[in-house]
């Protein structure tokens, strides 16, 4: 059975850091391509960033590039959201989701079950 | 970006009967090389995180039941789900992987009981 589990989030003031993970079993961790998506409280879902399986490429939503940072430890079969520089509007539930094929996710399932990471003063 | 917007953003439905929910992509989402539309549909509850039901816009996740169903080509994408049951009370999303990046998903809708 896949089982995802994200850790990390909290509160955190704007313009500081967290270090988002997702720790993975139940698949082999290298073979498919990784995905973080966000829900802000309320709201939709929102994509933020994808790394294929190898840790080659790496994909960033405009909102997040620059100041995000994705990556992977296919040794520890985990996947990294590095945030920097965070906003109000950066306020959301993390989810890891584990794509489709090994290059680009396509699709995002199945899914943890979310970190909130909370931005505010 | 290609825009996803889906109607109606809410929709009750009556146990037993069809539910649809509707999903246009701004621009085609069929690649021609391989005749193959680069949609997902998905499915959240409450209080969960959200669940893949269907991707390249037809092909039902392992252990979806086969009451969800989705249909169409290009822009114009469908949900159904032939029966609603108690348990398909939830946000539907879709979300294309035409443009990769960025990934985009519609608004959801709201499937409630009538």
């Amino acid at each position: 059975e896949v089982q995802l589990l994200e850790s990390g989030g909290g509160l955190v003031q704007p313009g500081g850091s967290l270090r988002l993970s997702c720790a993975a079993s139940g698949f082999t961790f290298s073979s498919y391509a990784m995905t973080w998506v966000r829900q802000a409280p309320g709201k939709g879902l929102e994509w933020v960033s994808s790394i294929s399986g190898s840790g080659d490429n790496t994909y960033y939503a405009d909102s997040v590039k620059g100041r995000f940072t994705i990556s992977r430890d296919n040794s520890k079969n985990t996947l990294y959201l590095q945030m920097n520089s965070l906003r109000a509007e950066d306020t959301a539930v993390y989810y890891c989701a584990k794509g489709g094929t090994m290059t680009l996710p396509h699709w995002f399932g199945p899914w943890g079950q979310g970190t909130l990471v909370t931005v505010s003063s | 970006d290609i825009v996803m917007t889906q109607s109606p953003d809410s929709l009750a439905v009556s146990l037993g009967e069809r539910a649809t929910i509707n999903c246009k992509s701004s621009q085609s989402v069929l690649y021609s090389s391989n005749n193959k539309n680069y949609l997902a549909w998905y499915q959240q509850k409450p209080g969960q995180p959200p669940k893949l039901l269907i991707y390249w816009a037809s092909t039902r996740e392992s252990g979806v039941p086969d009451r969800f169903s989705g249909s169409g080509s290009g822009t114009d994408f469908t949900l159904t789900i032939s029966s609603l049951q108690a348990e398909d009370v939830a946000v539907y999303y879709c979300q294309q992987y035409y443009n990769t990046p960025p990934y985009t998903f519609g608004q959801g809708t709201k499937l409630e009981i009538k």
